[in-house]
Protein backbone atom coordinates (compact mmCIF):
# COMPACT_ATOMS: atom_id res chain seq x y z
CA UNK A 1 0.00 0.00 0.00
CA UNK A 2 0.62 3.68 -0.42
CA UNK A 3 2.83 5.16 2.88
CA UNK A 4 5.60 8.22 3.18
CA UNK A 5 8.19 8.56 5.01
CA UNK A 6 9.17 11.74 6.88
CA UNK A 7 12.29 13.67 8.37
CA UNK A 8 12.17 12.62 12.13
CA UNK A 9 12.00 15.96 14.38
CA UNK A 10 11.81 18.40 16.07
CA UNK A 11 13.55 20.49 14.12
CA UNK A 12 14.55 23.67 16.09
CA UNK A 13 16.03 26.18 13.77
CA UNK A 14 16.83 30.19 14.06
CA UNK A 15 14.53 33.08 12.06
CA UNK A 16 16.05 33.35 9.09
CA UNK A 17 17.51 30.09 8.51
CA UNK A 18 17.42 27.97 6.03
CA UNK A 19 14.78 24.74 6.00
CA UNK A 20 14.79 21.56 4.58
CA UNK A 21 11.93 18.76 5.64
CA UNK A 22 12.86 15.76 4.03
CA UNK A 23 10.13 13.54 2.38
CA UNK A 24 9.74 10.12 0.54
CA UNK A 25 7.19 7.94 -0.25
CA UNK A 26 6.09 4.21 -1.92
CA UNK A 27 2.79 4.46 -4.14
CA UNK A 28 1.58 2.82 -7.11
CA UNK A 29 1.15 4.57 -10.16
CA UNK A 30 0.67 8.84 -10.02
CA UNK A 31 0.07 9.94 -6.65
CA UNK A 32 -0.32 14.01 -5.90
CA UNK A 33 1.80 14.91 -3.18
CA UNK A 34 1.07 17.60 -0.96
CA UNK A 35 2.68 19.56 2.20
CA UNK A 36 0.18 19.80 5.03
CA UNK A 37 0.97 22.55 7.89
CA UNK A 38 -0.71 22.62 11.57
CA UNK A 39 -0.52 25.39 13.85
CA UNK A 40 -0.49 25.24 17.68
CA UNK A 41 -4.40 24.54 18.58
CA UNK A 42 -5.37 24.59 14.97
CA UNK A 43 -6.55 22.32 12.32
CA UNK A 44 -4.46 21.21 9.15
CA UNK A 45 -4.53 23.39 6.58
CA UNK A 46 -3.01 22.81 2.69
CA UNK A 47 0.26 24.19 2.68
CA UNK A 48 1.50 23.39 -0.88
CA UNK A 49 0.67 20.60 -3.89
CA UNK A 50 2.51 19.08 -6.93
CA UNK A 51 0.09 16.64 -9.31
CA UNK A 52 2.61 14.95 -11.27
CA UNK A 53 6.66 14.56 -11.86
CA UNK A 54 8.67 17.85 -11.88
CA UNK A 55 5.82 20.13 -10.45
CA UNK A 56 7.12 22.69 -8.32
CA UNK A 57 4.21 23.69 -5.39
CA UNK A 58 5.17 26.61 -3.77
CA UNK A 59 3.75 28.76 -1.04
CA UNK A 60 4.47 31.59 1.77
CA UNK A 61 8.24 31.24 0.63
CA UNK A 62 7.99 27.37 0.77
CA UNK A 63 8.63 25.28 -1.86
CA UNK A 64 8.78 21.19 -2.67
CA UNK A 65 9.32 19.71 -5.85
CA UNK A 66 7.88 16.39 -6.99
CA UNK A 67 10.74 13.99 -7.90
CA UNK A 68 9.25 10.50 -9.42
CA UNK A 69 12.96 9.10 -9.83
CA UNK A 70 13.66 9.48 -6.14
CA UNK A 71 10.13 9.18 -5.18
CA UNK A 72 11.04 12.41 -3.38
CA UNK A 73 8.93 15.92 -2.16
CA UNK A 74 11.38 17.52 -0.14
CA UNK A 75 9.91 20.55 1.50
CA UNK A 76 11.99 23.83 1.52
CA UNK A 77 12.24 27.49 2.53
CA UNK A 78 15.11 30.18 2.06
CA UNK A 79 14.56 31.93 5.34
CA UNK A 80 12.25 31.07 8.37
CA UNK A 81 10.23 33.04 10.80
CA UNK A 82 9.22 32.63 14.30
CA UNK A 83 5.29 32.50 12.75
CA UNK A 84 6.31 29.12 10.02
CA UNK A 85 6.74 27.51 13.85
CA UNK A 86 4.27 24.07 13.46
CA UNK A 87 3.94 20.77 12.61
CA UNK A 88 4.67 19.83 8.78
CA UNK A 89 3.09 16.72 7.32
CA UNK A 90 3.75 15.30 3.70
CA UNK A 91 0.91 13.16 2.38
CA UNK A 92 -0.23 11.91 -0.73
CA UNK A 93 -3.71 10.82 -2.71
CA UNK A 94 -4.13 7.95 -4.51
CA UNK A 95 -3.95 8.35 -8.49
CA UNK A 96 -7.80 7.13 -9.59
CA UNK A 97 -9.41 9.78 -8.52
CA UNK A 98 -13.15 9.33 -7.22
CA UNK A 99 -13.36 7.98 -3.22
CA UNK A 100 -9.40 6.76 -3.48
CA UNK A 101 -8.42 11.00 -2.67
CA UNK A 102 -8.19 9.86 0.54
CA UNK A 103 -5.03 10.83 2.19
CA UNK A 104 -1.94 9.10 3.37
CA UNK A 105 0.20 10.60 6.13
CA UNK A 106 3.83 11.33 6.81
CA UNK A 107 4.47 11.23 11.12
CA UNK A 108 4.95 15.09 11.39
CA UNK A 109 7.95 17.09 11.64
CA UNK A 110 7.95 19.63 14.50
CA UNK A 111 9.84 23.15 13.41
CA UNK A 112 10.41 25.23 16.27
CA UNK A 113 11.51 28.79 14.87
CA UNK A 114 13.37 31.54 17.52
CA UNK A 115 14.09 34.75 17.59
CA UNK B 1 -13.89 32.43 2.97
CA UNK B 2 -15.76 29.74 3.74
CA UNK B 3 -14.83 26.69 6.14
CA UNK B 4 -15.31 23.10 7.80
CA UNK B 5 -16.48 23.88 11.06
CA UNK B 6 -16.26 20.96 13.98
CA UNK B 7 -18.26 20.55 17.15
CA UNK B 8 -17.74 19.96 19.87
CA UNK B 9 -14.25 21.34 20.10
CA UNK B 10 -13.91 18.42 22.85
CA UNK B 11 -15.44 15.94 23.99
CA UNK B 12 -14.65 13.44 27.43
CA UNK B 13 -16.76 10.26 27.76
CA UNK B 14 -16.91 7.33 29.86
CA UNK B 15 -15.85 4.37 28.26
CA UNK B 16 -18.44 2.23 26.48
CA UNK B 17 -20.72 5.24 26.00
CA UNK B 18 -21.96 6.52 22.39
CA UNK B 19 -20.45 9.58 21.04
CA UNK B 20 -21.33 11.74 17.66
CA UNK B 21 -18.59 13.74 16.02
CA UNK B 22 -20.30 16.72 13.87
CA UNK B 23 -18.78 18.19 10.81
CA UNK B 24 -20.29 20.93 8.63
CA UNK B 25 -17.86 20.88 4.78
CA UNK B 26 -17.86 23.53 2.90
CA UNK B 27 -21.44 23.27 1.38
CA UNK B 28 -20.42 22.82 -2.00
CA UNK B 29 -17.84 20.00 -1.37
CA UNK B 30 -18.62 16.14 -2.98
CA UNK B 31 -16.49 14.04 -1.11
CA UNK B 32 -16.44 13.83 2.81
CA UNK B 33 -13.38 12.40 5.05
CA UNK B 34 -12.68 11.41 8.58
CA UNK B 35 -9.60 11.44 9.62
CA UNK B 36 -7.83 10.70 13.61
CA UNK B 37 -4.59 11.43 14.84
CA UNK B 38 -3.78 9.99 18.59
CA UNK B 39 -1.37 12.05 20.69
CA UNK B 40 2.12 11.94 18.69
CA UNK B 41 1.46 9.85 15.82
CA UNK B 42 0.45 10.20 12.56
CA UNK B 43 -2.56 11.36 11.19
CA UNK B 44 -4.67 8.16 9.90
CA UNK B 45 -7.62 7.58 7.48
CA UNK B 46 -10.50 6.70 8.50
CA UNK B 47 -13.61 6.87 6.19
CA UNK B 48 -14.55 8.48 2.95
CA UNK B 49 -18.19 9.36 1.76
CA UNK B 50 -19.10 9.91 -1.41
CA UNK B 51 -22.84 10.01 -2.92
CA UNK B 52 -24.60 9.29 0.33
CA UNK B 53 -22.46 6.53 1.12
CA UNK B 54 -19.19 5.29 2.13
CA UNK B 55 -16.96 4.89 -0.76
CA UNK B 56 -13.83 3.19 1.31
CA UNK B 57 -12.85 2.86 5.37
CA UNK B 58 -9.81 1.69 6.73
CA UNK B 59 -9.37 -1.13 8.93
CA UNK B 60 -9.46 0.94 11.86
CA UNK B 61 -13.07 1.55 10.77
CA UNK B 62 -14.63 -1.26 12.13
CA UNK B 63 -18.80 -1.70 13.31
CA UNK B 64 -18.23 0.51 16.00
CA UNK B 65 -18.16 3.69 13.75
CA UNK B 66 -20.80 4.78 11.47
CA UNK B 67 -21.11 7.97 8.74
CA UNK B 68 -23.91 9.99 7.81
CA UNK B 69 -25.15 13.01 5.84
CA UNK B 70 -28.63 13.31 7.30
CA UNK B 71 -29.58 16.57 5.84
CA UNK B 72 -27.62 17.58 3.57
CA UNK B 73 -25.16 19.86 5.20
CA UNK B 74 -23.92 18.08 8.65
CA UNK B 75 -21.91 15.08 8.08
CA UNK B 76 -21.43 12.97 11.89
CA UNK B 77 -19.11 10.23 12.99
CA UNK B 78 -20.63 7.89 15.67
CA UNK B 79 -18.64 5.63 17.69
CA UNK B 80 -21.32 3.67 19.59
CA UNK B 81 -19.04 2.12 22.31
CA UNK B 82 -16.13 3.94 23.03
CA UNK B 83 -13.27 2.28 24.15
CA UNK B 84 -9.88 4.10 25.43
CA UNK B 85 -8.42 3.54 22.49
CA UNK B 86 -10.81 5.61 20.52
CA UNK B 87 -8.71 8.76 22.34
CA UNK B 88 -7.55 10.98 19.69
CA UNK B 89 -7.91 13.80 17.74
CA UNK B 90 -10.84 13.18 14.84
CA UNK B 91 -10.26 15.47 11.83
CA UNK B 92 -13.13 16.33 8.89
CA UNK B 93 -12.27 16.85 5.73
CA UNK B 94 -14.12 17.62 2.47
CA UNK B 95 -13.08 18.28 -0.97
CA UNK B 96 -14.46 19.06 -4.75
CA UNK B 97 -13.84 17.45 -7.63
CA UNK B 98 -10.43 17.76 -7.46
CA UNK B 99 -7.67 16.17 -4.92
CA UNK B 100 -7.27 18.99 -2.83
CA UNK B 101 -8.60 18.65 1.06
CA UNK B 102 -9.87 21.05 3.17
CA UNK B 103 -9.95 20.11 6.82
CA UNK B 104 -11.71 21.36 10.34
CA UNK B 105 -10.18 22.03 13.52
CA UNK B 106 -11.05 18.76 14.81
CA UNK B 107 -12.94 17.58 17.86
CA UNK B 108 -10.52 15.86 21.00
CA UNK B 109 -12.26 13.23 22.24
CA UNK B 110 -10.71 11.96 25.37
CA UNK B 111 -12.25 8.69 26.71
CA UNK B 112 -11.58 7.76 30.34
Amino acid sequence: GNSVTQMEGPVTLSEEAFLTINCTYTATGYPSLFWYVQYPGEGLQLLLKATKADDKGSNKGFEATYRKETTSFHLEKGSVQVSDSAVYFCALSGDSGGSNYKLTFGKGTLLTVNP
Amino acid sequence: EPEVTQTPSHQVTQMGQEVILRCVPISNHLYFYWYRQILGQKVEFLVSFYNNEISEKSEIFDDQFSVERPDGSNFTLKIRSTKLEDSAMYFCAGGGDSYEQYFGPGTRLTVT
